[in-house]
């Protein structure tokens, strides 16, 4: 069956530290993967998607940036935190195709102070 | 673009009671729908969707959705609410390559 891993899962950072969260998938092959970012528990803003390695696409301008060195390998860095960026960051994945729902990681919870 | 709304930030329900999620979309084309449920710090769990078929889709943990497209409406539904149940709802629909999510809905379930 397939698995979707995500750490880690609280993180506090430093305003202008870097940042690296990452995100594996197992028991499946080229999916489709993405990053969300939940503020204030509520709605989710979709940052980046992928749908395969070395394809990146960014619906947002931001502090953030994404790579996919794997298949199944999917990470969100910032080469420094801004206090905005806090939030609850979540990735999935899907098989591909409209018919497919995702499913989510676990969530990190990311405080910038 | 696809969308969906929910046009309730919060709904309160006593437990034993039914309870109905509002959520209405705009699509071009068929629509894939989802809803999906977040307890506090944790992803988002897949609850059901419709594709096609049946307007009455059957989900986990006892929940239903009802499609009505006339009035382009998604409403999640369950007969008895449990305390348990209370957490955020999120409706969704598909686009070609990812999905759209609403502002999500708090529900809450009173003993």
């Amino acid at each position: 069956s397939q698995t979707i891993h995500q750490w880690p899962a609280t993180l506090v950072q430093p305003v202008g530290s870097p940042l690296s969260l990452e995100c594996t998938v197992e028991g499946t092959s080229n999916p489709n993967l993405y990053w969300y970012r939940q503020a204030a528990g509520r709605g989710l803003q979709l940052l980046f998607y992928s749908v395969g390695i070395g394809q990146i696409s960014s619906e947002v301008p931001q502090n953030l940036s994404a790579s996919r060195p794997q298949d199944r390998q999917f990470i969100l860095s910032s080469k420094k935190l801004l206090l905005s960026d806090s939030g609850f960051y979540l990735c999935a994945w899907n098989p591909g195709g409209q018919a497919y729902g995702y499913t989510f990681g676990s969530g990190t919870r990311l405080t910038v102070v | 673009a696809q969308s969906v709304a929910q046009p309730e930030d919060q709904v309160n329900v006593a437990e034993g009671n039914p309870l109905t999620v509002k959520c209405t979309y705009s699509v071009s084309g068929n629509p894939y729908l989802f809803w999906y449920v977040q307890y506090p710090n944790r992803g988002l769990q897949f609850l059901l969707k419709y594709i096609t078929g049946d307007n009455l889709v059957k989900g986990s943990y006892g929940f239903e959705a009802e499609f009505n497209k006339s009035q382009t409406s998604f409403q999640l539904k369950k007969p008895s609410a449990l305390v348990s149940d209370s957490a955020l709802y999120f409706c969704a629909v598909r686009e070609f390559i990812d999905m759209r999510f609403g502002a999500g809905t708090r529900l809450t379930v009173k003993p």
